[in-house]
């Protein structure tokens, strides 16, 4: 399969906390993306890593990507009930196929 | 400027008929995606649209589903003899041509009862 996989599947964590959510995928890619979803409707970018990239940092976004071990995550730091939502990672092949993840559930508690 | 839009943005219909999913892309946009989301699930690839390029269907999943761009702008997923599974929220985005940023429409959300 081209999709990325996130780990993990849901995670809870208190504001203020980091949380890091992690995407694994099996073959060579152009770029990946991550995106956040609220309540199961649109898609919002959030930051794209390019394959010749290995960090990005957006805002309390710091995306990593390590192309030997086919693996990426995504940090928010200093989280706010706000960032609850799914994420998800996208490996982009040929410039114009995306492949989703299943995604990750964050729940940020007040 | 208006993002990409889809309509309905719900629909329920009986088992059995067929339903046509429509979807509006941002002006200029060449490239044009399809993707399902069932509940709790990732994103499934369906359709690839690209100018006047052929399109990619490589993620129909049967020939009950099929779409078009008519004049490289609205595209229209058509889903024919409705089946239960095929309940989901049908995504679309858009994106220039060559950039590598999809923009997401919301939805639409499809319950075949």
């Amino acid at each position: 399969s081209q999709q990325g996989e996130e780990d993990p599947q849901a995670l809870s964590i208190q504001e203020g906390e980091n949380a890091t959510m992690n995407c694994s995928y099996k073959t060579s890619i152009n770029n990946l993306q991550w995106y956040r979803q609220n309540s199961g409707r649109g898609l919002v970018h959030l930051i794209l890593i390019r394959s010749n990239e290995r960090e990005k940092h957006s805002g309390r976004l710091r995306v990593t990507l390590d192309t030997s071990k086919k693996s990426s995550s995504l940090l928010i730091t200093a989280s706010r009930a706000a960032d609850t939502a799914s994420y998800f990672c996208a490996t982009v092949y040929n410039f114009n196929k995306f492949y989703f993840g299943s995604g990750t559930k964050l729940n940020v508690k007040p | 400027g208006a993002g990409v839009s889809q309509s309905p943005s719900n629909k329920v219909t009986e088992k059995g008929k067929d339903v046509e999913l429509r979807c509006d892309p941002i002006s200029g946009h060449t490239a044009l995606y399809w993707y399902r989301q069932s509940l709790g699930q990732g994103l499934e690839f369906l359709i690839y649209f690209q100018g006047n390029s052929a399109p990619d269907k490589s993620g129909l999943p049967s020939d009950r589903f099929s779409a078009e761009r008519t004049g490289g702008s609205v595209s229209t997923l058509t889903i024919q003899r409705t089946q239960q599974e095929d309940s989901a929220v049908y995504l679309c985005a858009s994106s220039f041509p060559g950039q590598d940023i999809p923009h997401f429409g919301n939805g639409t959300r499809l319950t075949v009862t």
